[in-house]
């Protein structure tokens, strides 16, 4: 079946630094790619998504790139800021089902 | 674009009454609404699929007679929690589905957080 695995947190960083999360992902056919951002006591916000190979989710400076050779998505930021500070899912979905599979989640703190 | 309320955001209720949660699909029309329940420092739990006009489909596990849920129009899903239990206690989402063709895209909202006391 569909899984992802993604980077075990939690992820704590300097403002302005390098931020990688990694994503790697099991799945039958051309599944859809996500990256959910939650912030405390918030649902889930949709931070950017890839449908098919190759391509690149960008927003709010966060970028991820579909790589099918290698089943991975890993979400990067070159600078992050303390308000980045949440916990990131990600997610795929595919296979003739709407259903999203999520990874467990990376907690990012990001200190001033 | 692609706005998803939930409401109450908050309820405190005693043990043995019903709760019902709301899930609006405010800027878009949601054939399928998905119901989460998440418990703190985890990952999303998918509790049921919901599909307007017919039954939801549960998950494994998830009893279809305590968590009953209601699809009514293509903008609201209503999930009650029947006879609650301090073990149902929890953070509940929901999504609703957007896009067709293998490019849905779910767009969750705000969450509602239930203490069942």
């Amino acid at each position: 079946g569909n899984s992802v695995t993604q980077m075990e947190g939690p992820v704590t960083l300097s403002e302005e630094a390098f931020l990688t999360i990694n994503c790697t992902y099991t799945a039958t056919g051309y599944p859809s790619l996500f990256w959910y951002v939650q912030y405390p006591g918030e649902g889930l916000q949709l931070l950017l998504k890839a449908t098919k190979a190759d391509d690149k989710g960008s927003n709010k400076g966060f970028e991820a790139t579909y790589r099918k050779e290698t089943t991975s998505f890993h979400l990067e930021k070159g600078s992050v800021q303390v308000s980045d500070s949440a916990v990131y899912f990600c997610a795929l979905s595919g296979g003739g089902s709407e259903k999203l599979v999520f990874g467990k989640g990376t907690k990012l703190t990001v200190n001033p | 674009g692609a706005v998803v309320s939930q409401h109450p955001s908050r309820v405190i209720c005693k043990s043995g009454t019903s709760v019902k949660i709301e899930c609006r699909s405010l800027d878009f029309q949601a054939t399928t609404m998905f119901w989460y329940r998440q418990f703190p420092k985890q990952s999303l739990m998918l509790m049921a699929t919901s599909n307007e006009g017919s039954k939801a489909t549960y998950e494994q596990g998830v009893e279809k007679d305590k968590f009953l849920i209601n699809h009514a129009s293509l903008t609201l899903s209503t999930l009650t929690v029947t006879s609650a239990h301090p073990e149902d206690s929890s953070f509940y989402i929901c999504s609703a589905s957007q896009g067709a063709g293998g490019q849905e895209t779910q767009y969750f909202g705000p969450g509602t957080r239930l203490l069942v006391l």
